[in-house]
């Protein structure tokens, strides 16, 4: 079945870095969504990408739809310490009902 | 807040129990999700139900049991469980529309289920 392999697995930073991170499958995705999961808590939406090569924004967040459609990347400018969590990616299955299928997830700890 | 509501936020049972779990979205969707999450594994989809209608359901065991009673509430009846299905059980709700579930889903909270 598709599997989404998401990059690095964790990344433990000082705050006020930039941070970068991706997601990639073997086939086309025709939308990206990047999650955001604190602990003990669910995952929340942070960005929705519809159209290969768009690049969106969200406060301090940016995401890509990468133009081949088989990746997408989140980047997180000058980190604080509320940036710490889980962050997925996810994209529908292409199936019947198109369900999403989510990423293995990129674990972000931000040193004070 | 996101709008979709889940209780209890935290469970122990032993196997031979009976418990139910309920979500509650408060966005007028009209698709609604069960998810498991284990550590070090992804999301794991178990049921979708759509305009009340089971659409999905991920080969899971027959331990676990959904009801959609209307588009805003669904229950995950559990029995008979082992301890490997201890895990964080997360609701999602979209807006569906021509059978093709929105992909932008909102999650509860999560119900943390220990199988003693």
């Amino acid at each position: 079945g598709q599997q989404l392999n998401q990059s690095p697995q964790s990344m433990f930073i000082q705050e006020g870095e930039d941070v970068s991170m991706n997601c990639t499958s073997s086939s086309i995705f025709n939308t990206w969504l990047w999650y955001k999961q604190e602990p003990g808590e669910g995952p929340v939406l942070l960005i929705a990408l519809y159209k290969a090569g768009e690049l969106t924004s969200n406060g301090r967040l940016t995401a890509q739809f990468g133009i081949t459609r088989k990746d997408s990347f989140l980047n997180i400018s000058a980190s604080i310490p509320s940036d710490v969590g889980i962050y997925f990616c996810a994209g529908p299955d292409g199936g019947a009902t198109n369900k999403l299928i989510f990423g293995t997830g990129t674990l972000l700890a931000v040193q004070p | 807040e996101t709008g979709v509501t889940q209780t209890p936020r935290h469970l122990v049972m032993g196997m031979t129990n009976k418990k139910s779990l309920k979500c509650e979205q408060h966005l007028g969707h009209n698709a609604m999700y069960w998810y498991k999450q284990s550590a070090k594994k992804p999301l794991e989809l178990m049921f979708v139900y759509s305009l009340e209608e089971r659409v999905e359901n991920n080969s899971v065991p027959s331990r676990f049991s959904p009801e959609c009673p209307n588009s805003s509430h669904l229950f995950l009846h559990l029995h008979t469980l082992q301890p490997e299905d201890s895990a964080l059980y997360l609701c999602a709700s979209s807006q569906a529309s021509s059978g093709d579930l929105n992909n932008e889903q909102f999650f509860g909270p999560g119900t943390r289920l220990t199988v003693l």
